[in-house]
């Protein structure tokens, strides 16, 4: 079965570390996104993917990045991790002009920052 | 901008009827989505309304669309205490594109 996989499912960090939260979707979907979950926030864009090679900034982008170098794929990657981005973040998928119910998520990492 | 927004809780007694509420800005919104997340879980889609429409009804769930004021609602109809999670409206311009979510109303059910 089609299936979208976070990893790891909990991290903990330290300020100023590099870090990638792994995502990987066998639903061969063109779009791909990242979302942080803060309380009172909501579920917030990070970044977003139409496509191979496609990177898009959401609202809330700075201190991440992606790069989408096949289909499968969106890491994302905090440059120099802060307190700021302890959070819960969830990897989504979609078709392009798929089902208007088509997006899949992922269980979410969650990621804290000491 | 995109903007959408919920109030932060609602408490409701067990059997009674819930109602969650959203507005939203952006006029092109094409698709409204309601999402449940219960606690230490992902996000699981209720249902969705296409802006064309005003009303949606699936099971205990219904769906009011006011597209003149950008307000969208969701009726839970018998809340049960498994109902008890954040609720999440979310909306986007077309199918797959990116979503954007509201805060997330938390509904607690009392017995």
């Amino acid at each position: 079965d089609a299936e979208i996989t976070q990893s790891p499912r909990h991290k903990i960090t330290e300020t100023g570390r590099q870090v990638t939260l792994a995502c990987h979707q066998t639903w061969n979907h063109n779009n791909m996104f990242w979302y942080r979950q803060d309380l009172g926030h909501g579920l917030r864009l990070i970044h977003y993917s139409y496509g191979v090679h496609d990177t898009n900034k959401g609202e809330v982008s700075d201190g991440y990045s992606v790069s989408r170098s096949n289909t499968e794929d969106l890491p994302l990657t905090l440059e120099s991790a802060a307190s700021s981005q302890t959070s819960v973040y969830f990897c989504a998928s979609s078709e392009s002009q798929g089902p208007v119910d088509g997006y899949t998520f992922g269980s979410g990492t969650r990621l804290t920052v000491v | 901008g995109e903007d959408v927004e919920q109030s932060l809780f609602l408490s409701v007694r067990e059997g009674d009827s819930s109602v969650i509420n959203c507005t939203y800005t952006d006029s092109s919104s094409t698709y409204l989505y309601w999402y449940k997340q219960e606690p230490g879980a992902g996000l699981q889609l209720l249902t969705y309304i296409f802006s064309n429409m005003d009303m949606k009804q699936d099971q205990r769930l219904t769906v009011l669309l006011n597209k003149k004021d950008k307000h969208l609602s969701l009726r839970i109809a018998d809340t049960q205490t498994g109902d008890s999670a954040i609720y999440f409206c979310a909306e986007s311009k077309a199918a797959g594109n990116k979503l954007t979510f509201g805060g997330g109303t938390r509904v607690l059910v009392k017995p």
